[in-house]
């Protein structure tokens, strides 16, 4: 049963450009979270998805940054225009179920994104 | 306001000692996990405590949680070279509808051979 899947797992961007980061969730979970992290901080939430849906988008920069799970196919990070600041490891998380309270969550690679 | 704090931000400490790590936050939660970080790489899930129990063990991990002081504590014991990385613990609050984990800052362990 293989874990959670980013990819890539380096993405580097100029300026301006678009970041498009892709998270395929482990075997039988549809619930996929996005979190990012600066350099020697810890975890950050952005957003919760069940497939087709977006269910808490409340760490999510109102600009520029979107996500999408579809009915088929990976999960996707967009980020648009990206400015130095996005220069992070972003990771996605998948679980089973939920039941009340958040169920484990488990995680993949990350990816990592450099703004130059 | 930062929920789940790490304390301390470093330690190091001899192999073959006991390594422990000290988490606290600010509202009532589901359930705390720590996760282990290798420098540079994903999180690795260590344990879950609900927020009705007090105490959980896996293998040489013993995780405690008092819910009247808001605080966890991980102890690792018989520390390994190999048991060098950041530990972070996330907290799942009470919110409705919340699914989200909030981190802490994370505790850098170093273990010296």
């Amino acid at each position: 049963n293989a874990g959670v899947m980013q990819n890539p797992r380096h993405l580097v961007r100029r300026r301006g450009q678009e970041a498009r980061l892709r998270c395929s969730p482990m075997k039988g979970h549809s619930h996929v979270y996005w979190y990012r992290q600066l350099p020697e901080e810890g975890l950050k939430f952005m957003v919760y998805l069940q497939k087709e849906n977006i269910i808490d988008e409340s760490g999510m920069p109102k600009e520029r940054f979107s996500a999408e799970f579809p009915k088929e196919g990976p999960s996707i990070l967009r980020i648009q225009q990206v400015v130095r600041g996005d220069s992070a490891a972003y990771f996605c998380a998948s679980s089973l179920r939920t039941s009340g309270g958040t169920d484990t969550q488990y995680f993949g690679p990350g990816t990592r994104l450099t703004v130059l | 306001s930062q929920q789940g704090e790490e304390d301390p931000q470093a330690l190091s400490i001899q192999e073959g000692e006991n390594a422990t790590m000290n988490c606290s936050y600010k509202t009532s939660i589901n359930n705390l996990q720590w996760y282990r970080q290798n420098s540079g790489r994903g999180l690795v899930h260590l344990i879950l405590i609900r927020s009705n129990e007090r105490e959980k063990h896996s293998g040489r991990l013993r995780v405690t949680l008092d819910t009247s002081k808001k605080s966890s504590s991980l102890l690792i014991t018989a520390s390994r070279a190999a048991d060098t990385a950041s530990y972070f613990c996330a907290t799942d609050p009470v919110i409705q509808g919340a699914q989200k984990l909030v981190f802490g800052q994370g505790t850098r362990l170093t273990i010296n051979p």
